[in-house]
C-alpha cells in the first residue's frame, strides 16, 4: 500500500514571496504519478500540477514547480510570487500505474493549509 | 462543459435515516469514484467503478452502496445514516489510456451533517 505524508499542517507567505510545500511518499512501484491539489474555501479540488515518475524533468505550470527526487520519494511543490487566490489548502496524491480496466486510484497526504498574506 | 456535478451541495440527516448522493460526469470518462474527506485525514476511497455496470470497494466502504447503471452517473447511498458520517464526499472521475492514466476530475463536494 502507498501512503503519502504532509508534515506541515500550516504555512503562511507574504504576497510576492516564495513558499515551498513539502511531501513525501512511500511506494514499491516503479511506475506512478504524483500530483498537487488545490482546494479553496469553496472547496472545489483543483489540480495544481502533475508528474509522471518516469519523467527525470520537474513538471511546471506558471507559477507552479515541483522537485520531484525518486530516489529520496520526495515531491514538493514551490510556489512563486505569491498571490492572495493562492490561499487554499494544498494536498498532495500519489497513483500508480495500472492497465486499461484496472481504476488508477489516488492516496492523499492530509493536507496543507496555505495563507498568502499582505 | 459542466464536468462533475454532485447534488446536493449540503444536507443534514437524522441518525437512522436514508439517502441518496448523486454524481454525474459529462465528460464520457469510464471510471467514477467516491471520496470522503474529514479533517486532518485528507480524502479516503469509498467505492469506485470502472465502467457501467460495475462496482468495487475502496478504502473505507463500511455502511455505503454505490451503483453504476449509466456511465455518466455514479450514485452513492447511505442506508442508515450515522454521526461517524459526517463529512465532505467528493465524487470524481477519470479516463484510462493505453500507456498512461488522466488525472481525476473533482465534483465540487457535498457537505452531509448527521445528527
Amino acid at each position: 500500500a502507498q501512503t503519502v505524508t504532509q508534515s506541515q499542517p500550516e504555512m503562511s507567505v507574504q504576497e510576492a514571496e516564495t513558499v515551498t510545500l513539502s511531501c513525501t511518499y512511500d511506494t514499491s512501484e516503479n511506475n506512478y504519478y504524483l500530483f498537487w491539489y488545490k482546494q479553496p474555501p469553496s472547496r472545489q479540488m483543483i489540480l495544481v500540477i502533475r508528474q509522471e515518475a518516469y519523467k527525470q524533468q520537474n513538471a511546471t505550470e506558471n507559477r507552479f514547480s515541483v522537485n520531484f527526487q525518486k530516489a529520496a520519494k520526495s515531491f514538493s511543490l514551490k510556489i512563486s510570487d505569491s498571490q492572495l487566490g493562492d490561499t487554499a489548502m494544498y494536498f498532495c496524491a500519489f497513483m500508480k500505474h495500472v492497465p486499461t480496466g484496472t481504476a488508477s486510484k489516488l492516496t492523499f497526504g492530509t493536507g496543507t493549509r496555505l495563507q498568502v498574506t499582505l | 462543459n459542466a464536468g462533475v456535478t454532485q447534488t446536493p451541495k449540503f444536507r443534514v440527516l437524522k441518525t437512522g435515516q436514508s439517502m441518496t448522493l448523486l454524481c454525474a460526469q459529462d465528460m464520457n470518462h469510464e471510471y467514477m469514484y467516491w471520496y470522503r474527506q474529514d479533517p486532518g485525514m485528507g480524502l479516503r476511497l469509498i467505492h469506485y467503478s470502472v465502467g457501467e455496470g460495475t462496482t468495487a470497494k475502496g478504502e473505507v466502504p463500511d455502511g455505503y452502496n454505490v451503483s453504476r447503471l449509466k456511465k455518466q452517473n455514479f450514485l452513492l447511498g447511505l442506508e442508515s445514516a450515522a454521526p461517524s458520517q459526517t463529512s465532505v464526499y467528493f465524487c470524481a472521475s477519470s479516463e484510462p489510456r493505453r500507456d498512461w492514466n488522466t488525472e481525476a476530475f473533482f465534483g465540487q463536494g457535498t457537505r452531509l451533517t448527521v445528527v
